[in-house]
């Protein structure tokens, strides 16, 4: 593993399933990040850790949950799905909330809800 | 209620110099970011900038004002290879990174 590294890479669900996107880093980055991005629209926050054992609410976090019970891991689960979640979800991570080095972002992971 | 505003396409040709502007209107601000992003692919950064003047970076360079609340992006002798998506955001006072939707730009023979 180099970076991040997100599972699966694309999914089509059936709404009213659960499912949970992965997440794991090998950087030992203290903070991490779910986003999703849908056309025309800028990355949007879902839920963040800033450290392992914490987790908070990003700008649209209904309907999606978080865990962080290690520095690595930061899977995001949608309890059941609704086809409004369709969108490229990206895990992203850095040294340190707010650090200047910037963001370092997985490959996404593509979800269709039919 | 915190804004980034960035055009949404350009195009220009291959060799030439291009500017990508933003502006924004956010509760604080700790640095703003630029990010890259090919179709299909992740963002990945570009440059940052926390004080007012020019960053240099090879063939990029990014400027910052705070008191206008403004940026561009400055890309020189373009090449194929630049035509992506690129991403303006800001760091506001929670220490969280808001993004504009990106401005996808077009390179042409």
């Amino acid at each position: 593993i180099a970076g991040i590294t997100q599972a699966p890479t694309s999914q089509i669900l059936a709404a009213g399933r659960r499912m949970t996107l992965r997440c794991t880093q090998d950087m030992r980055h203290n903070a991490m990040y779910w986003y999703r991005q849908d056309l025309g629209l800028g990355l949007r926050l879902i839920h963040y850790s800033n450290t392992a054992g914490t987790t908070g609410k990003g700008e649209v976090p209904d309907g999606y949950s978080v865990s962080r019970a290690n520095t690595d891991d930061f899977p995001l689960t949608l309890a059941s799905a609704v086809p409004s979640q369709t969108s490229v979800y990206f895990c992203a991570s850095s040294t340190s909330p707010g650090q200047g080095a910037g963001y370092t972002f997985g490959s996404g992971t593509r979800l269709t809800v039919v | 209620g915190q804004n980034i505003d960035q055009p949404t396409e350009m195009t220009a040709t291959e060799g030439a110099i291009v500017q990508i502007n933003c502006t924004y209107q956010t509760s604080g601000f700790n640095g703003l970011f630029w990010y890259q992003q090919h179709a299909g692919e992740a963002p990945t950064f570009l440059s940052y900038n926390v004080l007012d003047g020019l960053e240099e970076k090879g063939r990029f360079s990014s400027f910052l004002s705070r008191s206008k609340g403004y940026s561009y992006l400055l890309l020189k002798e373009l090449q194929m290879k630049d035509s992506a998506s690129y991403l303006c955001a800001v760091l506001d006072s929670n220490y969280q990174l808001i993004w504009g939707a990106g401005t996808k730009l077009i390179i042409k023979p």
